[in-house]
């Protein structure tokens, strides 16, 4: 199975200022037939169920903001929030589509300083 | 719009059984593949598996088998989970959540049910 490992378990940032939340697999999730990385980003704030924010590592899910961009490749990923605003307030989880079984990190929760 | 409409929170006690439903609309419900998730009280989210829409075939994740089902009625785009032998620990929100892409099974999830909320206590 592959693990995820998200750090840190939570980060509190200015509003404005910019968070990173980071997810490391325990294998590569980068499929050499396609060059692609089999990592997606959630959302979830309380009371809701999780909202796909980015995936294949990189791509921003319609309707989301640009100030969230996913970066990395191969064990090592990235979850950009730009300018931190009072609604991203939330946990964040990555997860891996790799191979089964599909496995999600334990979870950043960020919140405002 | 795409969309997974769950069935409501349920109160059960050790020992029985419980269905949960999740309806499916905005889309071919057999074009996609349907996963179900949970999540404990307070903890992060841990994958129970997944069924074919299309053959009905279902595979389990490692500690979600023998007591759970997953099941479908295609002709109301519906999709069940179905849990036996119901113990405290199972207590939980569950999730349906249905895959991007291109339908196939290993993918990112891209809809989301709203959740069941299951409680289990005598």
């Amino acid at each position: 199975d592959i693990v995820m490992t998200q750090s840190p378990d939570s980060l509190t940032v200015s509003l404005g200022e910019r968070a990173t939340v980071n997810c490391k697999s325990s294998q590569s999730v980068l499929h050499s037939s396609n060059n692609k990385n089999y990592l997606a980003w959630y959302q979830q704030k309380p009371g809701q169920p999780p909202k796909l924010v980015i995936y294949w590592a990189s791509t921003r899910e319609s309707g989301v903001p640009d100030r969230f961009g996913g970066s990395g490749s191969g064990t090592d990923f990235s979850l950009t929030i730009s300018s931190l605003q009072a609604e991203d307030v939330a946990v964040y989880y990555c997860q891996q589509y790799y191979s089964s079984p599909l496995t999600f990190g334990g979870g950043t929760k960020v919140e405002i300083k | 719009q795409v969309q997974l409409v769950q069935s409501g929170s349920e109160l059960k006690e050790p020992g029985a059984s419980v269905k949960v439903s999740c309806r499916a609309s905005g889309y071919t419900f057999t074009t996609y593949a349907m996963h179900w998730v949970r999540q404990a009280p307070g903890q992060g989210l841990e994958w129970m598996g997944w069924i074919n829409t299309n053959t009905g075939d279902a595979t389990y994740a490692q500690g979600f088998t023998g007591r759970f089902v997953f099941s479908l009625d295609t002709s109301v785009s519906t999709a069940y989970l179905q849990i036996s032998s119901l113990k405290a620990e199972d207590t939980a929100v569950y999730y349906c959540a249905r895959v991007g892409g291109n339908g196939y099974y290993l993918s990112w999830f891209d809809t989301w049910g709203q959740g069941t909320l299951v409680t289990v206590s005598s």
